[in-house]
């Protein structure tokens, strides 16, 4: 398995709190991903990451931001949660892009109350 | 018109059937994924195929280009194979945005 960690794997917070959630991998993997999967909609891109400090925006990507200052660290913030990003929320990894086999960490569940 | 269409969306089956998934889709590819997620979540890539057929185990992954279809065969199928399938592809724009379909939710009773 590829070594892949996600945390917290669970979080309840309030709205308008701000929320980090943290994606962190042993692959020494150039791409990393954040998506979100909702009832009815699959898994959607937030954002990814090609790089240290090079990322860029998904499909879903307002009110998300992202920072990768490590290979290894992949964090996604929520600046001011609301209701509509309670989600799971997902990041991936692979070694050449999403044209290659994409790795995916456990998942973090988060509700915004 | 989603993008990525997979049909059933769910199915029922008896231990030992043979399974097929279907996924269309729309766009241009540079690569299509089938992905498997257990109940309780972890989402596991079974198949990554840009031409062709792979094989591994009981699980067989065609796609046809021309006809922007892809099937996720499943032989001799077992309780341990009841699962969300996830198809996705990767559009040949250059980004890297996968899109999804919305799973398959497979139930083999025993």
């Amino acid at each position: 398995d590829a070594g892949i960690t996600q945390s917290p794997r669970h979080k309840v917070t309030e709205t308008g709190t701000p929320v980090t959630l943290r994606c962190h991998q042993t692959e020494n993997h150039r791409y990393m991903y954040w998506y979100r999967q909702d009832p009815g909609h699959g898994l959607r891109l937030i954002h990814y990451s090609y790089g240290v400090k090079d990322t860029d925006k998904g499909e879903v990507s307002d009110g998300y931001s992202v920072s990768r200052s490590k290979t290894e660290d992949f964090l996604l913030t929520l600046e001011s949660a609301t209701s509509s990003q309670t989600s799971v929320y997902f990041c991936a990894i692979s070694k050449r892009g999403s044209s290659y086999e994409q790795y995916f960490g456990p998942g973090t569940r988060l509700t915004v109350t | 018109k989603n993008e990525v269409e997979q049909s059933p969306q769910n199915l029922t089956a008896q231990e030992g059937e043979f399974i097929t998934i279907n996924c269309s889709y729309s766009v241009g590819i540079s690569a299509l994924h089938w992905l498997q997620q257990h109940p309780g979540g972890g989402i596991v890539s079974l198949f990554m195929l840009s031409s062709g057929k792979k094989k591994h185990g009981r699980l067989i992954a065609t796609i046809n280009i021309q006809e922007k279809h892809s099937s996720l065969h499943i032989t001799a199928s077992h309780p341990r194979d009841s699962a969300v399938y996830i198809c996705a592809v990767t559009s040949n724009f250059g980004n890297e945005k996968l899109t999804f379909g919305t799973g398959t939710r497979l139930t083999i009773i025993p």
